[in-house]
């Protein structure tokens, strides 16, 4: 029973390039949520997805920065014309059914940005 | 101020010692949870807990609302509980967790 997957676990770019994270749930878990963990700061929520929808991206700077998660394959954290600032650890968690249910995380994806 | 504040920082402890990690918020919450950060960075759900207390094996974890507080305790500690642990509070979203930035545990042998 595998847990939550994310890869790559690490990725480096440069200044201006993009970055993808993926995050496969665990089997059966149909909400995702994606967190990040700036140095020396602690974790951050940034947005909640279920299949196909955004629930919640509060968290989520206004620019450059989209998440999806659709009807088939891993949620994706998409970062454009990534900045310094932007390195940091990045999880992800999933739970089986929303709200009250423990959130189960990833390894994460460490981003440095050269 | 962080809403969610954890005491100590760092703590540094002998094998076998009794330790306790302390947790402060700021806010009302629905549930608070307590999660273990190993270096290279997973982090594992030890805890979530709305009143009282709850065991698992070692480790205790305590909350008093209306205090705004919460224990986790380890009992006969081992180099291997060496960790960042983190507190995490949810205000009543349900999902959006507000994160305490962790407090370092070395246990030496």
């Amino acid at each position: 029973n595998a847990g939550v997957m994310q890869n790559p676990r690490h990725l480096v770019r440069r200044r201006g390039q993009e970055a993808r994270l993926r995050c496969s749930p665990m089997k059966g878990h149909s909400h995702v949520y994606w967190y990040r963990q700036l140095p020396e700061e602690g974790l951050k929520f940034m947005v909640y997805l279920q299949k196909e929808n955004i629930i919640d991206e509060s968290g989520m700077p206004k620019e450059r920065f989209s998440a999806e998660f659709p009807k088939e394959g891993p949620s994706i954290l998409r970062i454009q014309q990534v900045v310094r600032g932007d390195s940091a650890a990045y999880f992800c968690a999933s739970s089986p059914q929303g709200s009250t249910d423990t959130q189960y995380f990833g390894p994460g994806t460490r981003l440095t940005v050269l | 101020k962080n809403e969610v504040e954890q005491s100590p920082q760092n703590l540094t402890a002998q094998e076998g010692e009794f330790i306790t990690i302390n947790c402060s918020y700021s806010v009302g919450i629905s549930a608070l949870h307590w999660l273990q950060q190993h270096p290279g960075g997973g982090i594992v759900s030890l805890f979530m807990l709305s009143s009282g207390k709850k065991k698992h094996g070692r480790l205790i974890a305590t909350i008093n609302i209306q205090e705004k507080h919460s224990s986790l305790h380890i009992t006969a500690s081992h180099p291997r509980d060496s960790a960042v642990y983190i507190c995490a509070v949810d205000s009543g979203s349900n999902y959006k967790l507000t994160f305490g930035k962790g407090t370092l545990l070395t246990v030496n042998p």
